[in-house]
């Protein structure tokens, strides 16, 4: 099916090593988010992509986060100099626009584990 | 701050029984919610909506409701299958000037055939 695509599904690394994770949403979302979901933790907000809009990186935890979009295709989340605490499940999920009554449709995640 | 949170971790229910999972939030701006269902492994799945101008809406075997006055949101699911043992987030769509959600913590629903 056309759902959002993660990749990788898995990614181990050691401490201090930068991590790049990749989300392709559902064609014709203009809207694009990342989320972090801690082990047995709701989702908590990292950032968002609306169209052409400057992104909202208000919920990127420190400046070793950070995030791109090309147009309204393809996004990826790099995690700089990676700490034990980064690992967690990197959801990504995108909508048709940005704004209430969209529901977010989610792709399956990145569970990263930093050793 | 804002927050959105479940009363029960974990709920039990017999196979054939009706669930009903609650959610509280503190925003009395939200103006929209959702819930999903999220299997191990994968990610969160839709399951309904509803707006803040409503305070009921159904689905097949699922029902929201919606008290704005108490700011509580529950989900319904008739007969309850074991295929729908899985973690239910209510989340809150906090302001229509931003994209992002609030989730709670969660709930566990077991199925016991």
């Amino acid at each position: 099916g056309a759902g959002v695509s993660q990749s990788p599904s898995n990614k181990v690394t050691e401490k201090g090593k930068d991590v790049e994770l990749r989300c392709d949403p559902i064609s014709g979302h203009t809207a694009l988010y990342w989320y972090r979901q801690r082990l047995g933790q709701g989702l908590e907000f990292l950032i968002y992509f609306q169209g052409n809009s400057a992104p909202d990186k208000s919920g990127l935890p420190s400046d070793r986060f950070s995030a791109e979009r090309t147009g309204e295709s393809v996004s990826t989340l790099t995690i700089q100099r990676t700490q034990q605490e980064d690992s967690a499940v990197y959801l990504c999920a995108s909508s048709l626009v940005s704004v209430s009554n969209q529901p977010q449709h989610f792709g399956d995640g990145t569970r990263l584990s930093i050793l | 701050g804002e927050s959105v949170g479940l009363h029960l971790p974990t709920l039990s229910v017999q196979e054939g029984d009706n669930s009903i999972i609650n959610c509280a939030y503190s925003n009395s701006a939200s103006d929209y919610f959702i819930w999903y269902k999220q299997e191990s492994g994968k990610g969160p799945q839709f399951i309904i909506d509803i707006r803040s101008n409503m305070d009921k809406r159904q689905g097949q075997r699922v029902t929201v409701l919606l008290n704005k006055t108490v700011k509580h949101l529950s989900l319904q699911i008739a007969a309850t299958q074991p295929g729908d043992s899985a973690v239910y987030f209510c989340a809150e769509h906090g302001s229509s000037n931003t994209g992002k959600l609030i989730f709670g913590q969660g709930t566990t629903l077991q199925v016991k055939p």
